[in-house]
């Protein structure tokens, strides 16, 4: 049975481009959740859809994040323009609401650095 | 504002041992707690979660206290075998967001 899937795993880009981070949620979870870690913050929650819809954003940086979920098995993270400053990894990361679970599951994240 | 907090950044425990990990939290509407163990270059792994109306919730090894009057929770693991070394992070529920804190990194040494 997959986990959350992420790509690409690694990703070395230039100040100024545009960077876009792939998620596909666990099949059947219906909230998805992208999330930042750095030295300075730890983890932190970026947005948070739930049946693909954006319910709660108030946690992405500045109008240079947007997020997106077209359908129930895929979203993207885009950082345009990218900065140093947004070095950092990236988790996605995918649960069901079951009763008082609220376990969320975790893809492997994506290391991003921006030269 | 960290709402959760793990004041410790670093044990050392020896394989064999128990392993106990502390977390703090301020925010009284949390209502459920969770603990995710994370290996490098991979995402945090859930490990064993507790509802704040239960005040022990036990999975093998691994056992997770909550004192709500105090704003505590603990994770115990005995016996600690050497790849439970990995960082240890506790979590906090309200909704739907998930409050990390900062973590802990266990070593079990044999």
């Amino acid at each position: 049975d997959a986990g959350v899937i992420q790509s690409p795993r690694h990703e070395v880009t230039e100040m100024g481009q545009e960077v876009t981070l792939r998620c596909k949620p666990i099949s059947g979870h219906n909230s998805l959740f992208w999330y930042r870690q750095t030295m300075m913050r730890g983890l932190e929650l970026l947005i948070y859809f739930n049946n693909n819809v954006p319910i709660d954003d108030s946690g992405m940086p500045e109008d240079r994040f947007s997020a997106k979920m077209p359908n129930a098995s895929f979203s993207t993270l885009k950082i345009q323009p990218s900065e140093p400053r947004d070095s950092a990894v990236y988790f996605c990361a995918s649960s069901v609401n079951q009763g008082d679970r609220y376990e969320q599951y975790f893809g492997p994240g994506t290391r991003l650095t921006v030269t | 504002d960290q709402q959760v907090k793990q004041n410790s950044p670093s044990l050392s425990v020896q394989e064999g041992r128990i392993s106990i990990l502390n977390c703090d939290y301020t925010n009284s509407m949390f209502d459920y707690f969770l603990w995710y163990k994370k290996y490098p270059a991979e995402g945090p792994t859930f490990l064993i979660s507790i509802s704040s109306i239960k005040d022990k919730n036990e999975d093998g090894r691994f056992t997770v206290f909550l004192n709500k009057s105090a704003k505590h929770l603990s994770l115990h693991i005995v016996p600690s075998q050497p790849g439970d070394s990995a960082v240890y992070f506790c979590a906090a529920i309200s909704g739907y967001a998930l409050n990390f804190g900062k973590g802990t990194s266990l070593l079990v040494t044999p």
